[in-house]
């Protein structure tokens, strides 16, 4: 069965670090992968997906990158954090466009 | 682009029934889902149906979907608290797009 691993669960991290959040995927092949954000009280913000390795889209321009090195695995960096890149991040992946399932997420509180 | 909304808030008694709405504007959509998100988690998919549907049931769960009006919704029936927790409304289309999510309605179950 598949299963999807993303950590840390929590983060907090001071104003200008760096970041690395890492998302892994096992018992499927080729994936679809996202890394989606949750302000408190918000919703879902897409903010980079991919569909193969090498190959990221992505949705909101801002301070965050995301690469996949490997075909299920795709991490999500910052080279110096924001006050406003606090949230709770979430990988998930899909087969094309079926439904997507979900990590546990990560609350990252940038101080 | 293509857009789901959803209100935001909904009360109910226990073990009355509730009605969660959704509308969304992609007429291309092919698969319409509903996710649970419990506090500090990640998503969770209750059900999906097909755009040839129009109507899902799943033990406590209905899901009605209205194509011509773009409008599905999710009922829960004898509604418990442990139903508590953010509902959110997404759809896709085919080939790789990401689902599109709604901005979530977080239901809140009065003892």
């Amino acid at each position: 069965s598949q299963t999807i691993h993303q950590w840390p669960a929590t983060l907090v991290q001071p104003v200008g670090s760096p970041l690395s959040l890492e998302c892994t995927v096992e018992g499927t092949s080729n994936p679809n992968l996202y890394w989606y954000r949750q302000a408190a009280g918000r919703g879902l913000q897409l903010l980079f997906y991919s569909v193969g390795i090498g190959q990221i889209s992505s949705e909101v321009p801002q301070n965050l990158s995301a690469s996949r090195p490997q075909d299920r695995q795709f991490i999500l960096s910052s080279k110096k954090l924001l006050l406003s890149d606090s949230g709770f991040y979430l990988c998930a992946w899909s087969v094309r466009s079926t439904e997507a399932f979900f990590g546990q997420g990560t609350r990252l509180t940038v101080v | 682009g293509e857009d789901v909304e959803q209100s935001l808030f909904l009360s109910v008694r226990e073990g009355d029934s509730s009605v969660i709405n959704c509308t969304y504007t992609d007429s291309s959509s092919t698969y319409l889902y509903w996710y649970k998100q419990e506090p500090g988690a990640g998503l969770q998919l209750l059900t999906y149906i097909f755009s040839n549907m129009d109507m899902k049931q799943d033990q406590r769960l209905t899901v009605l979907l209205n194509k011509k009006d773009k409008h599905l919704s999710l009922r829960i029936a004898d509604t418990q608290t442990g139903d508590s927790a953010i509902y959110f409304c997404a759809e896709s289309t085919t080939g790789n797009t990401p689902l599109v999510f709604g901005k979530g309605t977080r239901l809140s179950v009065i003892a």
